[in-house]
């Protein structure tokens, strides 16, 4: 299996709602991400765990919560968010310390707040 | 600051025609990554070049990683109308770390 599975693949919320994204992998890569891409712009990071625990976290606001329950699963908790939240939510994943060699990105979740 | 620039920003060309990305740093990075990107997706990995100077070529897709490990190239021979989307490079400062710094894109339409 050498995927990342996201879900939802759309998601509609109202600015007092909680959702919860979810991010799978069964490539046995221990190091996972969440990306947020805005239109016609590249990915930025958000969120790095690795061997599940948060390694790197790009000063994001606390309306967003990430857990790891394991090695291969990668959630993203929503809460309070902003319309200017609305975005492709991307989970990658790589092998730990092997950035360098790339990552296997899922197809990502639209999110739209509103 | 952005790291890694790409040129040009956007690129529309017609089916057969060759065209050149360039990603260009004033930093040195061990590795340089090319994704493509299309509508609603995520970006796909199409090739990873470590070594100044090395070639890659997957089928009419070259790339160059430069000799001072600063800079890259994606040329495309006869592109195809399959060959839209974003194309990104992006980056690793050193051999151990997990985080990539990714390239402002490049947006490239070919039109049949």
């Amino acid at each position: 299996d050498t995927e990342v599975t996201q879900t939802p693949k759309h998601l509609v919320m109202g600015m007092t709602n909680k959702k919860s994204l979810k991010c799978e992998q069964h490539m046995g890569h221990r190091a996972m991400y969440w990306y947020k891409q805005k239109a016609k712009k590249p990915p930025e990071l958000m969120f790095v765990y690795s061997y599940e625990k948060l390694s790197i976290n790009e000063s994001v606001p606390s309306r967003f919560s990430p857990e790891c329950p394991n090695s291969s699963l990668l959630n993203l908790h929503l809460h309070a968010l902003q319309p200017e939240d609305s975005a492709l939510y991307l989970c990658a994943s790589s092998q730990t310390g092997l950035g360098y060699y790339g990552y296997t990105f899922g197809s990502g979740t639209r999110l739209t707040v509103v | 600051t952005q790291l890694l620039e790409q040129s040009p920003q956007f690129l529309s060309i017609q089916e057969g025609e060759n065209l050149t990305v360039y990603c260009n740093s004033s930093s040195v990075f061990s590795s340089l990554q090319w994704y493509r990107q299309e509508p609603g997706e995520g970006p796909v990995l199409l090739v990873t070049v470590v070594t100044g100077g090395e070639v890659k070529k997957l089928k009419r897709l070259t790339f160059q990683f430069g000799d001072a490990r600063k800079d890259s190239s994606l040329h495309i021979t006869a592109a195809q109308p399959g060959d839209t989307g974003l194309y990104l490079c992006a980056g690793s400062r050193s051999y151990n770390t997990d985080k990539l710094i990714f390239g402002t894109g490049t947006r490239l339409q070919v039109f049949p």
